[in-house]
């Protein structure tokens, strides 16, 4: 299963976009990217997927590189609710429906 | 709906006692999952059950079984429980088509002592 590399921690001010970055340099032709979120002492939830174009959705934005090696998550006008705990996952569209979580990035939005 | 529940919400159990979360589904998915996440870690795959009828180990299936009871009940038992497993354990569940977003459950605190 290809990995995925994002930082330990983010800090952002309440109504400021935030970009949270994540690396897949062994990311495959047929790997999707899915981004989840897990807020504090709750079950993860979906954010957004994509495979090569950008793609927006009411959450967030996913803009993905050209070489798909990198992707970033980005929330345009970042909220206290945004605080949590953000995944970026690769899946294999034509293997099993498994997930392999990283240990994601914590956001920390500021009031 | 209720999406996915699980049962119960916390537990403590002492070294050897066994037990099974409980994890049921009302959205008709074909997919379930059990997950254990640690403190300050990611969440870990135990167990699969891509559809009904089958199951499929994860990264850390050792000291688990599960049972897949029908298509909206997925079980995980401990059968000698010991304090490397004290964990949030979360059940997952997903139509594994299309986007296959995962639906997660509140999780079950477990506190092995």
């Amino acid at each position: 299963d290809a990995k995925t590399t994002q930082p330990n921690s983010m800090e952002s001010n309440e109504e400021e976009p935030v970009h949270l970055p994540c690396n897949h340099s062994t990311i495959s032709g047929t790997d999707y990217i899915h981004w989840y979120r897990q807020l504090p002492s709750q079950g993860p939830e979906y954010v957004i997927h994509g495979l090569t174009s950008n793609v927006n959705n009411r959450m967030a934005s996913l803009a993905i590189a050209e070489d798909r090696k990198s992707s970033t998550l980005i929330l345009h006008r970042a909220t206290l609710r945004d605080a949590a705990v953000y995944y970026c996952i690769l899946r294999d569209v034509g293997g099993t429906y498994k997930y392999i979580f990283g240990t994601g990035t914590r956001l920390k939005v500021l009031a | 709906n209720a999406g996915v529940t699980q049962t119960p919400k916390f537990q403590v159990l002492k070294t050897g006692q066994s037990m099974t979360l409980q994890c049921a589904q009302d959205m008709n998915h074909n997919s379930m999952y059990w997950y254990r996440q640690d403190p300050g870690m990611g969440l870990r795959l135990i167990y699969y059950s891509a559809s009904e009828g089958t199951t499929d180990k994860g990264e850390v299936p050792n000291g688990y079984n599960v049972s897949r009871l029908n298509k909206r009940e997925f079980s995980l038992r401990l059968e000698s429980a010991a304090p490397s497993q004290t964990s949030v354990y979360f059940c997952a569940s997903s139509e594994p088509s299309g986007i296959n977003e995962q639906f997660f459950g509140p999780g079950t605190r477990l506190t092995v002592l």
